[in-house]
């Protein structure tokens, strides 16, 4: 079965800096990775995805992530964070095909400060 | 952009009594699951459907729940006998079809279950 490991629990950043969050997956085929961000009090939206082509990612709201096989990672970026960003971010996994279910990561809870 | 809506938005309800929390998944999707996130706790899945079947269940699935997709349109969750624990926020996805496309993998809103 697959998992996925996100070893940033709680980040707290100024706005402005930089960011990446780790995300690394076990499984033994192919995958299909997502970020998903949940804002407070709101539902889980897709950021970006990563089927397969180019390994580095453009999502939406300035986020990228970069889909690297050979260490099983699937890190998030983002070059200069704002307040809005403020939420929490959740790594996903699913194989490919069929009706596979996506297994998230444990999340990384962004705490970004004025 | 098409959504997949759930109703309600928040559910209060009384320990041993039985809900029915609905979805209506996007129209030409044809997988369909339930998950859910216990409050600061991450999202785990429960069950997914297919063809008018049950095509996978967690452990956390057990006999007190069951889906079902009465028509055309809604999917519903059933949790009978509720406890305490049941209590969070419950999330419906649909996928579209597999192979060539994109994956349409869609969450709705959730319904936030509150067992008293």
């Amino acid at each position: 079965a697959q998992s996925v490991s996100q070893h940033n629990h709680h980040v707290i950043l100024s706005e402005a800096a930089s960011l990446e969050l780790g995300c690394n997956y076990s499984y033994g085929g192919t995958v299909n990775l997502f970020w998903y961000v949940q804002y407070p009090g709101q539902h889980l939206q897709l950021l970006l995805k990563y089927f397969s082509g180019d390994p580095l990612v453009k999502g939406i709201k300035g986020f990228e992530a970069e889909f690297i096989k050979s260490k099983f990672s699937f890190n998030l970026r983002k070059p200069s964070v704002q307040w809005s960003d403020t939420a929490e971010y959740f790594c996903a996994v699913i194989p490919s095909g069929g009706y596979q279910k996506v297994t998230f990561g444990t999340g990384t809870k962004l705490q970004v400060i004025p | 952009e098409p959504e997949v809506t759930q109703t309600p938005s928040h559910q209060v309800t009384q320990m041993g009594q039985e809900v029915i929390l609905r979805c209506v998944p996007i129209s030409n999707h044809l997988y369909f699951y339930w998950y859910r996130q216990i409050l600061g706790q991450k999202v785990e899945f429960l069950v997914s459907f297919y063809n008018n079947e049950i095509s996978e269940k967690s452990e956390i699935f057990d006999d007190q729940f069951s889906v079902e997709r009465p028509d055309g349109s809604n999917f519903t969750l059933k949790i009978r006998s509720t406890k305490l624990e049941d209590s969070a926020m419950y999330f419906c996805a649909s996928r579209a079809e597999t192979g060539g496309g994109s994956y349409g993998y869609t969450f709705g809103s959730g319904t936030r279950l509150t067992v008293v």
